[in-house]
């Protein structure tokens, strides 16, 4: 079975654009999350959607958006880019996003703010 | 504030030998803690991961460690290949709002010399 995918895996954008990340969940899993990842550092959490519902947010700016499709399948968008955004995106799976079961995370979305 | 501290930030460990990664958590949810492995250019992989009603758990030449009392769990890694050279974060679930997602340590590179 496939994992995690994401896509696109590199973009590069210059700052004040808008981006669109997607990724699609693994087979039978209902929720997704959203971390980002900048050099050197642990994952950050971004979002979470369970049933296409946000079910949490992290210390984000409002510039940053998700929503989550009938299919499961998820969309982080990212609005008026700054340089601090270049980092690693990445998203995760997980069967009904409680603490307890594991997330399976994708390769992530490279961003790079010019 | 919740976080998870991490330490070593670098570890270089000889082919053969036992690699020690510790982790403590604070104001943290407590009832699951992965362990993630990151090879470069890709997302972290789930290696191993404890419930706090189990002190130990292994599996193969990875070990979780676990102490309630002192809020710590670590990882060790037996027989230490080149081949897991990489870097390993612990995490913890998040506490009250969200639930299923994780809070990250900063990560520790370990290098396994041939």
């Amino acid at each position: 079975d496939a994992g995690v995918t994401q896509s696109p895996t590199h973009l590069i954008k210059t700052r004040g654009q808008h981006v669109t990340l997607r990724c699609s969940p693994i087979s039978g899993h209902k929720s997704v999350s959203w971390y980002q990842q900048v050099l050197g550092q642990g994952p950050q959490f971004i979002f979470q959607y369970y049933e296409k519902e946000e079910r949490g947010r992290g210390n984000f700016p409002d510039r940053f958006s998700a929503r989550q499709f009938p299919n499961y399948s998820s969309e982080l968008n990212v609005n008026a880019l700054l340089l601090g955004d270049s980092a690693l995106y990445l998203c995760a799976s997980s069967l009904a996003g409680v603490t307890n079961q594991p997330q399976h995370f994708g390769d992530g979305t490279r961003l790079s703010i010019l | 504030q919740q976080q998870v501290k991490q330490s070593p930030q670098s570890l270089i460990v000889q082919k053969g030998g036992i690699s020690i990664i510790n982790c403590a958590y604070e104001n943290t949810a407590f009832d699951y803690f992965p362990w993630y492995q990151q090879f470069p250019g890709k997302g972290p992989a789930l290696l191993i991961a404890i419930r706090p009603d189990v002190s130990e758990k292994k599996e193969g030449r990875f070990t979780i460690s676990f102490n309630k009392s002192a809020k710590q769990f670590s990882l060790h890694i037996m027989d230490s290949q080149p081949g897991d050279s990489a870097t390993y974060f612990c995490a913890a679930p998040t506490f009250g709002g969200s639930q299923g997602n994780l809070i990250f340590g900063k990560g520790t590179k370990l290098s396994v010399k041939p």
